[in-house]
């Protein structure tokens, strides 16, 4: 099983801030992948960022980065420069390497204040 | 990219009738598919997974006798709503995985807003 819990319902960040959401999550395997989606309110889906497990380094896109904890079960985003197109629901997610499933975590609601 | 349609975005049925939802890969096949279902300002919830043909697996709690999933071919998967009730009333998002996981991720279709009256 695979669980994921995001602590912070709502969040909010001065324009051009830097703010981080935080994810921790549970799981048995060894190997798996983990995610990071926002979803405005058009309500689409959209990738953010990825990391594999087994990888150590932190993935990086742009604006975006992520601090990976493997130890502590942990997997936050940071978001720098904050504008205004990031307020949206930001959902972490884990699947595991051999089970397709994505589980989500109830999601962090960012509000960007100009 | 991988893209993921969904059809149609918005629905509105009559308690006790049935609604059909689909859920096509456009440019990617997709052997496995995934169907969520999303309450207003909540999370997602996986309902099930679809296999390109084979039966669905779906999570627990979930009624596969009325939420009837059907895998025929590697682009397209649909969500049956049999004999809807209000309560079936719900954002419901599918998605696929278009390739390689750390690549591409998991796509999602832009949703289905059901409204059963």
């Amino acid at each position: 099983a695979q669980t994921v819990t995001q602590s912070q319902p709502e969040m909010s960040v001065q324009e051009a801030e830097t703010v981080t959401l935080s994810c921790t999550y549970d799981t048995s395997e060894s190997d798996y992948y983990l995610f990071w989606y926002k979803q405005p309110p058009s309500r689409q889906m959209i990738l953010v960022i990825r990391q594999e497990a087994y990888k150590q380094q932190n993935a990086t896109e742009n604006r975006f980065s992520v601090n990976f904890q493997k130890a502590a079960k942990s997997f936050s985003l940071k978001i720098s420069d904050s504008q205004l197109g990031d307020a949206a629901m930001y959902f972490c997610g884990i699947s595991n390497f051999g089970n397709e499933k994505l589980t989500f975590g109830t999601g962090t609601r960012l509000t960007i204040i100009p | 990219g991988a893209v993921v349609s969904q059809h149609p975005s918005r629905v509105i049925c009559k308690s006790g009738t049935s609604v059909k939802i689909e859920c096509r890969s456009l440019d990617f096949q997709a052997t496995t598919m995934f169907w969520y279902r999303q309450f207003p300002k909540k999370s997602l919830m996986l309902m099930a997974t679809s296999n390109e043909g084979s039966k669905a697996t779906y999570e627990q709690g979930v009624e596969k006798d009325k939420f009837l999933i059907n895998h025929a071919s590697l682009t397209l998967s649909t969500l049956t709503v049999t004999s809807a009730h209000p309560e079936d009333s719900s954002f419901y998002i599918c998605s696929a995985r278009g390739g390689d996981r750390v690549i591409y991720g998991y796509t999602f279709g832009s949703g289905t807003r059901l409204t059963v009256v």
